[in-house]
């Protein structure tokens, strides 16, 4: 089945240390790929998207991501990490299948120690 | 300012007594969708609409019911709640029904419980 796995339920890391955070899809064709964030009591904002080009994008609070065909994935990074960071992740996807709709990941939550 | 107004936020309710969820989107868009959230599941899709009085089912759409008779608005009927439809409810909304824009907007989210 078409699925999008987000492995990590849940990372702890320090402020001012890197992060990464894993998303793999099973579709056949490239999909249209997004990270959102969600911060608590908040709806989801869109971080970045990757739709065709460069597999290197850039999103907005300095986020990137990269999309690797050969694996499959599209993760998410960030160079060193802010407290205000902390957050819920979710890697989503739109796949080639026709139906109109985000499949989102079951998310990862990101929390950020002192 | 451009939003995704839901209400209510905050419901508790009993089993079986009919509810609806309100969804006001101001940005002109075409799409508009609902999407429940529930630990370890991520978002599923209830229900989505391409445009006015176009409708469709999402991943999850048993025991829902949506319409959309404006542009504007898209709400989500509960006829008959169950306990199992306690859950955290968005309502989101995007420029193009195509979704290749790729972004969502989403409202803040409305927290039902069933008893």
């Amino acid at each position: 089945a078409q699925s999008v796995t987000q492995p990590d339920i849940h990372i702890t890391v320090s402020e001012g240390a890197s992060l990464e955070l894993r998303c793999n899809y099973s579709y056949g064709a490239t999909p249209y790929l997004f990270w959102y964030v969600q911060s608590p009591g908040q709806g989801l904002q869109l971080l970045l998207k990757y739709f065709s080009g460069d597999t290197l994008v850039q999103g907005i609070k300095g986020f990137e991501a990269e999309f690797k065909r050969s694996q499959s994935s599209f993760n998410l990074r960030k160079p060193s990490v802010h407290w205000s960071d902390a957050a819920e992740y979710f890697c989503a996807v739109v796949p080639d299948t026709g139906r109109r709709a985000l499949t989102f990941g079951s998310g990862t939550r990101l929390q950020v120690q002192p | 300012e451009a939003q995704v107004t839901q209400n209510p936020r905050y419901l508790i309710t009993v089993t079986g007594k009919k509810l609806t969820v309100t969804c006001s989107q101001n940005m002109n868009h075409e799409y508009m969708s609902w999407y429940r959230q529930d630990p370890g599941l991520g978002l599923r899709q209830i229900y989505y609409s391409m445009n006015v009085e176009v409708t469709d089912k999402g991943d999850v759409p048993e025991g829902y019911k949506v319409s959309r008779k404006e542009k504007r608005n898209f709400p989500l009927i509960l006829e008959s709640p169950s306990p199992n439809q306690t859950s955290l409810y968005f309502c989101a909304s995007s420029l193009l029904f195509t979704l290749d824009t790729g972004e969502l907007f989403f409202g803040e989210g409305s927290r039902l419980t069933v008893l």
